[in-house]
């Protein structure tokens, strides 16, 4: 069965680094987003990814944070330059024309000291 | 805005017990679909059942089945016969058309199910 795959699954980094998350999405969807859930919260939407370019951003993905799709089957996340409240769980998913599907990956915990 | 609400910090069952949690949801869109999630202790995201505001009939999934009461606006989770498996944090979820599908999730409810 097709699935989302997450690159590494724990992160460790020092406040300011820049960081980069990998995500290798279900190779006919068409969607591509990132999620990200702090300890203990619930999980927020950061960015949305369709036809090689951003269809919607949330307020929280700002000027740091950047996603690229490299070589079509790549999808990353870039944090610039981490805060310590960058250290959350990143999920990546993605989804097909319709509603009804939208698949994570298992996840990448980053920790930011 | 669209909005999801779940009023279930915690909540305990009995193995092979069935449990309902609860989930209500607000939007003006005609179109959207609602999701359940099943979140483990090591963290992964699994789905678990999804229903459209089209569909006529409550999803079911094997021992998952959604209750859609679409005047009520609430989608609650049944989980049939409990399993010490199934202890974990659930979230629902809603998307709709003019989101780009993005999903809005509730503050999830933590089961936990006794032997």
């Amino acid at each position: 069965e097709p699935e989302v795959t997450q690159t590494p699954s724990h992160q460790v980094t020092q406040m300011g680094q820049e960081v980069i998350l990998r995500c290798v999405p279900i190779s006919n969807h068409l969607y591509f987003y990132w999620y990200r859930q702090i300890l203990g919260q619930k999980v927020e939407f950061l960015v949305s990814f369709y036809n090689n370019e951003i269809s919607e951003k949330s307020e929280i993905f700002d000027d740091q944070f950047s996603v690229e799709r490299p070589d079509g089957s790549n999808f990353t996340l870039k944090i610039r330059s981490t805060k310590l409240e960058d250290s959350a769980m990143y999920f990546c998913a993605s989804s097909g024309l319709g509603l009804n599907e939208q698949f994570f990956g298992p996840g990448t915990r980053l920790t930011v000291l | 805005a669209q909005k999801i609400t779940q009023t279930q910090p915690g909540m305990f069952v009995q193995e092979k017990e069935a449990v309902t949690l609860d989930c209500t949801y607000d939007t003006s869109d005609p179109s959207y679909g609602l999701f359940w999630y099943k979140q483990p202790s090591s963290g992964e995201m699994i789905f678990l059942i999804y229903q459209g505001s089209y569909d006529q009939q409550n999803a079911t999934e094997g021992r998952y089945s959604l209750n859609f009461q679409k005047a009520r606006k609430s989608a609650n989770l049944v989980i049939s016969a409990s399993q010490l498996g199934d202890s974990a944090m659930y979230f629902c979820a809603m998307s709709w058309g003019g989101s780009n599908y993005k999903l809005t999730f509730g503050k999830g409810t933590l089961l936990t199910v006794n032997p």
